[in-house]
């Protein structure tokens, strides 16, 4: 079975100050995908990433960057410079195999970036 | 870009009715889309996979006569909760993805808006 665990329900910053999310799972699958999903107040979820279980290599888009770590089971995801509009809930989630498109989804952080 | 849209938004029904909610891949077709639930605060559970011209695949502990999915054409499936009850009032969206159907295409899967349920 699979698992995805975000631990922190809430995290609060000052608006610029970096922050990091993060994401442990568990599979017993040797390829598999994870993904960020950022959901704001309007309710649709918005796509960050997708990372293979095959490919470490970590990414930086703008302001956001993922950190894959293996050894740890891993995925965090880190916001340089937060923004008001950075306000949202974050999902963390996990796909295993090959067509299989069941997304098992962590419980999510509430990101709040006060002004 | 692919869009997945759902309609309604919102919908407030009365216990014991039904209620269908579309969702349509705008600029792509999609095979298979997903419904998920989430309730407040929550995180969102898998409730079934839609697939096109044929049954559905619900996930387990999910009701497959209370929520009937249809997916008639590569662009719509729709979710139908039938006999609407307080306890289904939650947070419905809709996921489908481009491209062919194996994990390994780098098409990410698309979110529609959700629509948020209200039984009275």
């Amino acid at each position: 079975a699979q698992k995805v665990t975000q631990a922190q329900t809430e995290i609060s910053v000052v608006e610029k100050e970096d922050v990091t999310l993060d994401c442990v799972y568990e599979t017993r699958d040797t390829t598999y995908y994870l993904f960020w999903y950022k959901q704001p107040p309007s309710g649709e979820l918005v796509f960050l990433i997708r990372r293979n279980s095959f490919d470490e290599q970590n990414e930086i888009s703008g302001r956001y960057s993922w950190n894959f770590q293996k050894s740890t089971s891993s995925f965090n995801f880190t916001i340089t410079a937060s923004q008001v509009v950075d306000s949202a809930v974050y999902f963390c989630a996990l796909k295993v195999g090959f067509g299989n498109e069941k997304l098992t989804f962590g419980t999510g952080t509430r990101l709040t970036i006060i002004p | 870009g692919a869009v997945v849209s759902q309609h309604p938004s919102w919908v407030i029904c009365k216990s014991g009715t039904s209620v269908k909610i579309e969702c349509r891949s705008l600029d792509f077709q999609a095979t298979t889309m997903f419904w998920y639930r989430q309730f407040p605060k929550q995180s969102l559970m898998l409730m079934a996979t839609s697939n096109e011209g044929s049954k559905a695949t619900y996930e387990q502990g999910v009701e497959k006569d209370k929520f009937l999915i249809n997916h008639a054409s590569l662009t719509l499936s729709t979710l139908t909760v039938t006999s609407a009850h307080p306890e289904d009032s939650s947070f419905y969206i809709c996921s489908a993805r481009a491209g062919g159907r194996t994990g390994g295409d780098n098409s990410p899967l698309h979110f529609g808006n959700g629509t948020r349920l209200t039984v009275t």
